[in-house]
């Protein structure tokens, strides 16, 4: 119950094209969903996150939808570009605890 | 700003020998996070602190491994003896209790033991 899932596990798209990844949860608990950026060689860098009060949260061209109902939640990247291509992870957090739940990672390649 | 920082970035060592990681929070963050990063295994958290007191540890593999946290600006992670299957990529974050539980990470120590 404490899982995130996480899909796909890789992902290629066009540069312009819409990226999306895809994650479920069963811990209804849960009330912070983030998602992480990371570069080879680099740490995970927060990127955008959300709360289940709202269903869809965006930040440039980046958009997180929520499907609480669902239990799921889902990144879009709109107009990819190859500056985008890296490995995104989605987390949870929520009851008595801070810690994060992260799911197993998407590695995006935006071909130019 | 300065962010989470790590030491060392690089670490080779051999098999048996003692390594220690260092992290120092960002100022003001008072809960902080060590997590292993690994192909097979992916981000897993270790063990975490909220005011300096460790709150969860099961993430923590074997007695090899410890952790400390003796004020609020630096932590230190402890593998005694270290195993070639502790090879990875280990990382520390620090964020807020009382934010909206953002973490925010280092830049990680890579070590390789042989």
């Amino acid at each position: 119950q404490q899982q995130v899932k996480q899909s796909p596990q890789s992902l290629i798209v066009q540069k312009g094209g819409i990226s999306i990844i895809n994650c479920a949860y069963e811990n209804t608990a849960f009330d912070y969903f983030p998602w992480y950026q990371q570069f080879p060689g680099k740490g995970p860098a927060l990127l955008i996150a959300i709360r289940p009060d709202v269903s869809e949260k965006k930040e440039g061209r980046f958009t997180i939808s929520f499907n609480k109902s669902a239990k799921q939640f889902s990144l879009h990247i709109m107009d990819s570009q190859p500056g985008d291509s890296a490995t995104y992870f989605c987390a949870a957090s929520g009851g008595a605890t801070n810690k994060l739940i992260f799911g197993t990672g998407t590695l995006l390649a935006v071909q130019p | 700003d300065a962010g989470v920082i790590q030491s060392p970035r690089h670490e080779v060592t051999e098999m048996g020998q003692e390594v220690t990681l260092r992290c120092k929070p960002i100022s003001g963050h008072n809960s902080l996070f060590w997590y292993r990063q690994t192909m097979m295994r992916g981000l897993e958290l270790l063990i975490y602190f909220n005011n300096n007191v460790p709150i969860d540890d099961s993430g923590m593999p074997e007695d090899r491994f410890s952790a400390k946290m003796p004020n609020a600006s630096f932590s230190t992670l402890k593998i005694q003896p270290s195993e070639p299957r502790d090879s990875a990529v280990y990382f520390c974050a620090s964020g807020r209790l009382a934010g909206e539980g953002e973490q925010y990470f280092g830049p990680g120590t890579r070590l390789t033991v042989t």
